[in-house]
């Protein structure tokens, strides 16, 4: 079974810095990946940011980065140079590396408010 | 290029009745998803289909709840007898195919908005 704790309570950031929004995953696939998506107010999932578990670089998508700590089982979302438009909820979300574990398992969300 | 789309993207339904809510995948996207989104909650997985086989069914609820893709494109989630523990946010999503190399990332639909009175 997979398990993604998001345990941040609502998290505030003035707009042009960065900000860190932490993940924590179990399981016990050997190879599986690791997602962020946004949920703005008009509610739909937009997808950010990707790291599969073998990747030996942390991914980045713009001012999207992913802090991968794999020991720890990590994935922090780092959003730099924040903007208003990022404030939304975000997800952290995983799945396994086969069809059989194909299913995204989310967290319950982290709202993110960004401050003018 | 058209995004996953859904419909109806609200229903209001009585206690009892059937419901049926449409998912139109993006074009040449195998794998299809569905999730139950609780307000304030991620989504929660239900079923999914490559092309028109069912892979897995393990997340839907009960046997009130059906779901298929009879041609490997639209998928249709099917409730019967609702109740109002089913009202949710209904969500699909597409992807290219079901493994993972690349990431291959689910594109979601904006949802249909289920309220049963």
């Amino acid at each position: 079974a997979q398990k993604i704790t998001q345990t941040q309570p609502g998290m505030f950031v003035q707009e042009k810095e960065a900000v860190t929004l932490d993940c924590t995953y179990d399981t016990s696939d050997p190879s599986y990946g690791l997602f962020w998506y946004k949920q703005p107010s008009s509610g739909e999932m937009i997808f950010l940011i990707y790291q599969g578990s073998y990747d030996q670089q942390n991914a980045t998508e713009g001012r999207y980065s992913l802090n991968f700590q794999k020991a720890r089982k990590s994935a922090n979302l780092v959003i730099s140079a924040s903007q208003l438009g990022d404030s939304a909820m975000y997800f952290c979300a995983m799945r396994g590396d086969t069809g059989a574990n194909s299913k995204l398992t989310f967290g319950k969300g982290i709202t993110l408010s960004v401050r003018p | 290029g058209a995004g996953v789309s859904q419909s109806p993207r609200y229903k209001v339904t009585k206690r009892g009745q059937d419901v049926a809510l449409r998912c139109d995948p993006i074009s040449g996207h195998v794998s299809l998803y569905w999730y139950r989104q609780a307000l304030g909650q991620g989504p929660e997985f239900l079923t999914y289909f490559n092309y028109e086989a069912q892979q897995d069914k393990s997340g839907l609820p009960n046997d009130r709840f059906s779901a298929e893709r009879p041609e490997g494109s639209i998928s249709t989630l099917t409730i019967q007898r609702t109740e109002q523990r089913d009202s949710a946010m209904y969500r699909c999503a597409s992807s290219l195919w079901s493994g993972l190399a690349g990431g291959n990332e689910q594109f979601f639909g904006p949802g249909t908005r289920l309220t049963v009175l």
